[in-house]
């Protein structure tokens, strides 16, 4: 069974930084792409960041980039998202999710998520 | 990146049929067989329900179907459950490995 387990979230200070993990079992998961997609509260989705399998390609959304650094360990199937110079707007909870087989262009699996609050 | 655009809300009885659109642009929707849609229940992850515009996961119920026409893609519930009841978003990928989520619909099963 694919589990995803998201860690890391909090409360921190605009201009603070924090790092998200997400812990994958259930497939290998070296051999899949991996996302980060957030929903800020009562709102809509918003994709965040993709990385390939071998961290050779990372994307990042406008609203993020420059500030936030998608990056994993295949060793220990675990995917991160570091996060600085955090705003009020990017309180949201974060998933991360997994990309289908290779190829594909959706999302097949979801964590649970992580809550982050960027509040003085 | 713009976000897609859905209608705040659609509604519908229990056997009835609703469609909730989404229309984007040449640039992500129109340009690619690429649209997901995810069915979301409060406080839980959203959970894929079609991919690739029309394909159905294992273990989605025949009901849900999907379809595009130009920038605009379509969800579309028959035989409303109540179950059915949540939020819908779509998806569409836009290029060189970045995404665009709708804003969600609100389905209330009257």
């Amino acid at each position: 069974e694919v589990q995803l387990l998201e860690s890391g979230g909090g409360l921190v200070q605009p201009g603070g930084s924090l790092r998200l993990s997400c812990t994958a079992s259930g497939f290998t998961f070296s051999n899949y792409a991996m996302s980060w997609v957030r929903q800020a509260p009562g709102k809509g989705l918003e994709w965040v960041s993709s990385i390939s399998p071998s961290s050779n390609y990372t994307y990042h959304a406008d609203t993020v980039k420059g500030r936030f650094t998608i990056s994993r360990d295949n060793s220990k199937n675990t995917l991160y998202l570091q996060m600085n110079s955090l705003r009020a707007e990017d309180t949201a909870v974060y998933y991360c999710v997994k990309r289908s087989v290779p190829g594909s262009y959706y999302f097949d699996y979801w964590g649970q998520g992580t809550l982050v609050t960027v509040s003085s | 990146q713009s976000a897609l655009t859905q209608p705040r809300s659609v509604s519908g009885s229990p056997g009835q049929s609703v469609t909730i659109s989404c229309t984007g642009t040449s640039s992500d929707v129109g340009g690619y067989n690429y649209v997901s849609w995810y069915q979301q229940h409060p406080g839980k992850a959203p959970k894929l329900m079609i991919y690739d515009v029309t394909k159905r996961p294992s273990g989605v119920p025949d009901r849900f179907s999907g379809s595009k026409s130009g920038n605009t893609a379509s969800l579309t519930i028959s035989g409303l459950q109540a179950e059915d009841e949540g939020d819908y978003y779509c998806c569409s990928y836009a290029g060189t490995y970045t995404w665009v989520f709708g804003g969600g619909t609100k389905l209330t099963v009257l």
